[in-house]
Order: C-alpha cells, then structure tokens, then sequence
C-alpha cells in the first residue's frame, strides 16, 4: 500500500490477555517507530527500530511491553497481560531516513486497545 | 529531548490566518523545529519543519525567530478541514510530543 499499516484498528482485551499490533510501513523506509497515545494527550514515544535493530526502547513502560521487527520491515508490538491503563491508541511511523533528524514520520491511523 | 510550549487551543475564523506560536527555547543548536497536526482519529501529519531559515510549503509557513527561541506556523487561510491538533517539536533522532494547540476553524 501506499502508506503505513496497522492492524487490527479496534482491539478489545479482557484484562489479562496478551495482545499483537502488527504494523506494515511503507516499503523500503529504514525507520520505525511506535508511540502510545492516551485519551486527550499527545503520543508518546515507546521504541524505535532502525532496519532490524532496536535502537531505543526507553519509551516501553513495563517489561510487559515488547516489539520486534525481524526482518527490518513488518513490526509487532505486544502486550502481554494487559492492565486497563494499557488502554490508548498505539501508532506506529516509519521515515525513509536513519540515525540523527528523521524527524519527517509517516503514521499510520493507530490501533486502539480498549483493556476491559 | 528538550520541550516545547504552546497554547492549549485557538480558535480561527474560516479563510483568516491561523499564526500558532510555539515556544522552545532550550533548543539545541543543531535541532530542528517540527510540526505536525493530528485531525481526529487520525496518525499525525507532518506539515513541514526548519532550522533557522523561514520555510514555506504548499501547505504553511514557518517562521523561526532569530535567537531560535521560538517559532510560528502561518496557514494563511484556513478551512474547515484544517481543524486539528497542532504540535510543535524539536527533535534530534525522534520526536517527542507535547500537548500540542488544539486549533478550531469556525465558520
């Protein structure tokens, strides 16, 4: 496709269960990246990937988060567990650049995980 | 990275222009300043970034003052559709979001 992928776009989790978020970036772009974005508020960082390697994952805020990108294109974030504040829309970008200023990110519509 | 300032919400008047202010004075010196909208329900947008040069798209300028403190987005004549949340942002490798200007456009 023309854009950034994500899937599914509505996602309802009873609490407990583990949850995937699959994003497709657009082809050939170096960069990924996820964001959390709570009600109301702006994104935030979670992790970011160049090619297949995971250059920061500061952003993840418990070791029940997890991404990956494998192959250095199709990423998954999971969640294993999920608690109720873990309910937001997660949006992943990628930019055709690596390294410093790939500051030019194209999103994706996000997935929403409602954690019941 | 280093944050940003800006109005919570504006509102503007269809076909005016919409001038949204960020503030961002502890930007580093090889920072660029970034902005992008976020329409309801939608991923964000990048509409254009600069360094210390004023910058203009097909869709805003950028006016960035001289000691880089702070900076300016200009569309210079609003619709509807350009109703969104604004963000400004300095970034070095990603970006990091604020609370953004949630801009209306009114009729």
């Amino acid at each position: 496709g023309a854009g950034v992928s994500q899937s599914p776009r509505y996602k309802v989790a009873k609490r407990g269960q583990d949850v995937a978020l699959r994003c497709d970036p657009i082809s050939g772009h170096v960069s990924l990246f996820w964001y959390q974005q709570a009600l109301g508020q702006g994104p935030e960082f979670l992790t970011y990937f160049q090619n297949e390697a995971q250059l920061d994952k500061s952003g993840l805020p418990s070791d029940r988060f997890f991404a990956e990108r494998p192959e250095g294109s199709v990423s998954t974030l999971k969640i294993q567990r999920t608690q109720q504040e873990d309910s937001a829309v997660y949006l992943c970008a990628s930019s055709p650049r690596g390294g410093a200023n790939t500051g030019e990110l194209f999103f994706g519509e996000g997935s929403r995980l409602t954690v019941l | 990275d280093a944050k940003t300032t800006q109005p919570t919400s504006m509102d503007c008047a269809e076909g005016r222009a919409a001038n949204l202010p960020c503030n961002h004075s502890t930007i580093s010196g090889n920072e660029y300043v970034y902005w992008y909208r976020q329409i309801h329900s939608q991923g964000p947008q990048y509409i254009i970034h600069g360094l210390k040069n004023n910058e203009t798209n097909e869709m805003a300028s950028l006016i960035i003052t001289e000691d880089r403190k702070s900076s300016t987005l200009i569309l210079p004549h609003a619709t509807l559709r350009d109703t969104a949340v604004y963000y400004c942002i300095n970034a070095g490798n990603m970006l990091t979001f604020g609370g953004g200007t949630r801009l209306m456009v009114k009729p």
